[in-house]
């Protein structure tokens, strides 16, 4: 199986604030990368798919790069809204793979 | 506009048979190019992918699952459904149905979720 690691499990940080998060895979997965956002009892939310494609609705804040290994996740500027925790899935192999999420809460 | 919605027992016993379903409305399930997928999430921990199912009853699964998953798909009722036999308090967790727009894909649309509760 490809494991996937997030880096930090969790971060503080303020309205605002440029937010990075990072996702490595233990091996090449090309730019099968997607990242959601979940927030207390929700269902996920996709917001990047293919590593940096934005999912319609999603606001351009977010953005996402990389490919291979090592990618990251952007919040350009935090909103309130934007208080919750995330999850890199790989999909390039089965079986699919998240990360064990980074939570981002109010500093 | 497609919308997943799960339904079946809350609790299960152990050694018992998980049945769920998944709903889709809004869009044909044998429209062909979605891959209708499980997913589950346990109590205040991350996602774990269960398995995948294309409309033509071809079926991807998570090994660690395998050998007690069943994932089926119903044309006729435009329904999905996951069984999981011989469950164990290990299996409590959210379950989620999800779709993939693309073998490759990520999951663009979820279902709310249903928790299962495995206890005797």
């Amino acid at each position: 199986d490809i494991q996937m690691t997030q880096s930090p499990s969790s971060l503080s940080a303020s309205v605002g604030d440029r937010v990075t998060i990072t996702c490595r895979a233990s091996q090449s997965i090309r730019s099968y990368l997607n990242w959601y956002q979940q927030k207390p009892g929700k269902a996920p939310k996709l917001l990047i798919y293919g590593a940096s494609s934005l999912q319609s609705g999603v606001p351009s804040r977010f953005s996402g790069s990389g490919s291979g290994i090592d990618f990251t996740l952007t919040i350009s500027s935090l909103q309130p809204e934007d208080f919750a925790t995330y999850y890199c899935q790989q999909s390039h192999s089965f079986p699919r793979t998240f990360g064990q999420g980074t939570k981002v809460d109010i500093k | 506009q497609v919308q997943l919605k799960e339904s079946g027992p809350g609790l299960v016993k152990p050694s018992q048979t998980l049945s769920l379903t998944c709903n889709v409305s809004g869009g044909s399930i044998s429209s062909g190019g979605y891959y209708w997928s499980w997913i589950r999430q346990h109590p205040g921990k991350g996602l774990e992918w269960i398995g995948y199912i294309y409309y033509s009853g071809s079926t991807h699964y998570n090994p660690s699952l395998e050998s007690r998953l069943t994932i089926s798909v119903d044309t006729s009722t435009n329904q999905f459904s996951l069984k999981l036999t011989s469950v164990t308090a290990a299996d409590t967790a959210v379950y989620y149905c999800a779709r993939a727009p693309g073998y490759s894909s990520g999951f663009d649309i979820w279902g709310q979720g249903t928790m299962v509760t495995v206890s005797s």
